[in-house]
């Protein structure tokens, strides 16, 4: 079984602030973790991705992730928030499952940056 | 432009009612998934397919039918619309079935069942 947690379901930063949305995850095997950006009224939009190449991923728009196995977690961080940060994201598991994937998403963090 | 197309964007059924929500994409992906999204709920699974005329079931499959007879369409079917099934529903494929891949996501219908 697989699950994944998101600590805030609503986070706050000044523009210019660090952000930093927290994400833990547990697996029976080694997973494949995402984050992903959702828009106002729009789809998901793939963020970044770590697959076992490189702890420290980087995405689109200045955002980075930490794999951490010791303690099971996968922050994703930016150094310095932009007002068009603002969105809501979502951290997400994914493991194989009976030869095919399966995937397990967080219940998301909406993101407001204050001018 | 190359992506994951949803139809339509609103729709707005009574208790009861049938409807086909459209889903068509044209990267060549093999895997497609429907998902539907409720607040404080995250995204669930409704049903996904592996390639074309393979389909199975997710972790909310009542109330809702699935075919992929062709590998750019996957319709999903609410068969007896339920104020339960009032949500935000994803299409998302990806270019293989295996975990390694992320996402493409349509852009949603939004369903009210009144």
């Amino acid at each position: 079984a697989q699950s994944v947690t998101q600590l805030g379901s609503h986070v706050s930063v000044s523009e210019g602030a660090l952000v930093l949305l927290r994400c833990n995850y547990s697996s029976s095997v080694p997973p494949y973790l995402f984050w992903y950006v959702q828009y106002p009224n729009q789809g998901l939009q793939l963020l970044l991705k770590y697959t076992s190449a490189a702890t420290l991923v980087k995405g689109i728009n200045g955002f980075e992730a930490e794999f951490k196995k010791s303690e099971t977690s996968f922050h994703l961080t930016k150094p310095s928030a932009h007002m068009s940060d603002a969105a809501e994201y979502f951290c997400a598991v994914s493991a194989p499952s009976g030869g095919y994937q399966k995937v397990t998403f967080g219940i998301g963090t909406k993101l407001q940056v204050i001018p | 432009n190359a992506g994951v197309t949803q139809t339509p964007k609103f729709q707005v059924l009574k208790t009861g009612q049938s409807m086909t929500l459209q889903c068509a994409q044209d990267m060549n992906h093999e895997y497609m998934s429907w998902y539907r999204q409720d607040p404080g709920m995250g995204l669930r699974l409704i049903h996904y397919s592996v390639g074309a005329g393979i389909t199975d079931q997710g972790e909310v499959p009542n109330g809702y039918n699935v075919s992929r007879s062709t590998t750019e369409d996957f319709p999903l079917r609410l068969l007896s619309a339920a104020p339960s099934q009032t949500s935000v529903y994803f299409c998302a494929s990806s270019y293989k079935a295996s975990w390694a891949y992320g996402y493409t996501f349509g852009s949603g219908t939004r369903l009210t069942v009144v």
